[in-house]
Formats: C-alpha cells, sequence, structure tokens
C-alpha cells in the first residue's frame, strides 16, 4: 500500500482533458513537499514531467500542468493525444517515515 | 547530455549477493544526489535508497534496510547498489535517478535500468 494514493487507471478521448490525483498526508504533500510527476511509456524507464504547477523539462508541452492543494496533488493533461497513453506516478518525500515516496502508479488510456 | 547507465543485473539465488552500478556521464557527477528506483514485474515504483553528492549522507527503505548499500566513487563517476541477504520479492528493474539539485527535489534523468532477478 502505498503512502500516496492514486487511482488506477483514467481514460479519456483524443481532445479531452483528464486529472490524476494523488491523495497523501501532513507528513508529505501536507507537509509542504513538492509533488512531482513522472511518465512512463510501456517498456521503457520513467521520464520526469512535471514539478508544481508548471515547472516541466523542456519538450514536454504546456498540456500537462500540476496542482496541489492541501494533503493532495493533481496532474492534468488537457487536449489528449493517443501518444500520452502511458503510467503517471506522483512522488514527494514523507517527513514522518524519512523516505521518498512514489504514488501506486495511474494507467492512463486514450480511448 | 546527461547519460545513467546501469550494469550488474541477473539472475541470483535468495541469500545470495549481487552489486549494481550505474555510471554516469554528461554532468558534473560530484554535485548531485543519486538514488536507485525499483519496479517489480508488472507493478509501480518503489524507492530504494539515495546518497549525497559526496556519500556523506544515505538513507535506505524499510524493505532493504540492513540487506542494501549505495555507495559512489566520484573518481569514477559511478554510484553503487550492493545487495546482500537477497529476496525472491528483491525481484525487480532497478533504475539509478539523479536528482536535479538539492535533496527533495525530482529525479531528473533516469537510466534505463537493469533487471535482477532472485530465484532459486
Amino acid at each position: 500500500q502505498s503512502v500516496l494514493t492514486q487511482p488506477p487507471s483514467v481514460s479519456g478521448a483524443p481532445g479531452q482533458r483528464v486529472t490524476i490525483s494523488c491523495t497523501g498526508s501532513s507528513s508529505n504533500i501536507g507537509a509542504g513537499y513538492d509533488v512531482h510527476w513522472y511518465q512512463q511509456l510501456p517498456g521503457t524507464a520513467p521520464k520526469f514531467l512535471i514539478s508544481g504547477y508548471s515547472n516541466r523539462p523542456s519538450g514536454v508541452p504546456d498540456r500537462f500542468s500540476g496542482s496541489k492543494s492541501g494533503t493532495s496533488a493533481s496532474l492534468a493533461i488537457s487536449g489528449l493525444q493517443a501518444e500520452d497513453e502511458a503510467d503517471y506516478y506522483c512522488q514527494s518525500y514523507d517527513s514522518s517515515l524519512s523516505v521518498w515516496v512514489f504514488g501506486g502508479g495511474t494507467k492512463l488510456t486514450v480511448l | 547530455q546527461v547519460q545513467l547507465v546501469e550494469s550488474g543485473g541477473g539472475v541470483v539465488q535468495p541469500g545470495r549477493s549481487l552489486r549494481l552500478s550505474c555510471a554516469a556521464s554528461g554532468f558534473t557527477f560530484s554535485i548531485n544526489a543519486m538514488h536507485w528506483v525499483r519496479q517489480a514485474p508488472g507493478k509501480g515504483l518503489e524507492w530504494v535508497a539515495i546518497i549525497s553528492h559526496d556519500g556523506s549522507n544515505k538513507y535506505y527503505a524499510d524493505s532493504v534496510k540492513g540487506r542494501f548499500t549505495i555507495s559512489r566513487d566520484n573518481s569514477k563517476n559511478t554510484v553503487y547498489l550492493q545487495m546482500n541477504s537477497l529476496r525472491v520479492e528483491d525481484t525487480a528493474v532497478y533504475y539509478c535517478a539523479r536528482v536535479t539539485s538539492g535533496w527533495y527535489n525530482w529525479f531528473d534523468s533516469w537510466g534505463q535500468g537493469t533487471l535482477v532477478t532472485v530465484s532459486s
């Protein structure tokens, strides 16, 4: 059971907007630690996607955005494209456990 | 460009040891903290360990504490993961990853991973 909770799956049609939630607690997201998001395409290593609201590496389109409120964070993907079909993971730090933590991952299916 | 290349994976019997290596290039290795992250077959990502830029600070997941040791050789631009007393549940692809800067920031570069299979 992950310290950060994500829905196992989400789906959307091309062009639509989807959000992926990441629920933590007062010792991680709620303590002010940033939430980072990673994309893992099938059969490949994870890739850093976004941190916070809009800290994206070059090459990541602004269709990807983040948000945070209280003990939760979300990744939003607008204008869904077939190439967005992947697993997405949130990640933060937990001060109570003194460990870096990942969410369980969310599989995005583009219908 | 930043490149991380893991090696050392393979098939090993329960209770035995294995040492993974992660060779870094394309950046000043000695200024970044480094992580090991693993992914069991068909499962999600699990953080394993972190080592500070100079090797003075190390932290581990409870699942590997006392069995795994992370280390680095900045003269060789390499980070290691010594895995002892391996268990079947340690079977996973092991990735090394670089922290962009600082301690709590994101993992901005990942290796391609090396598969460790623990089986009798």
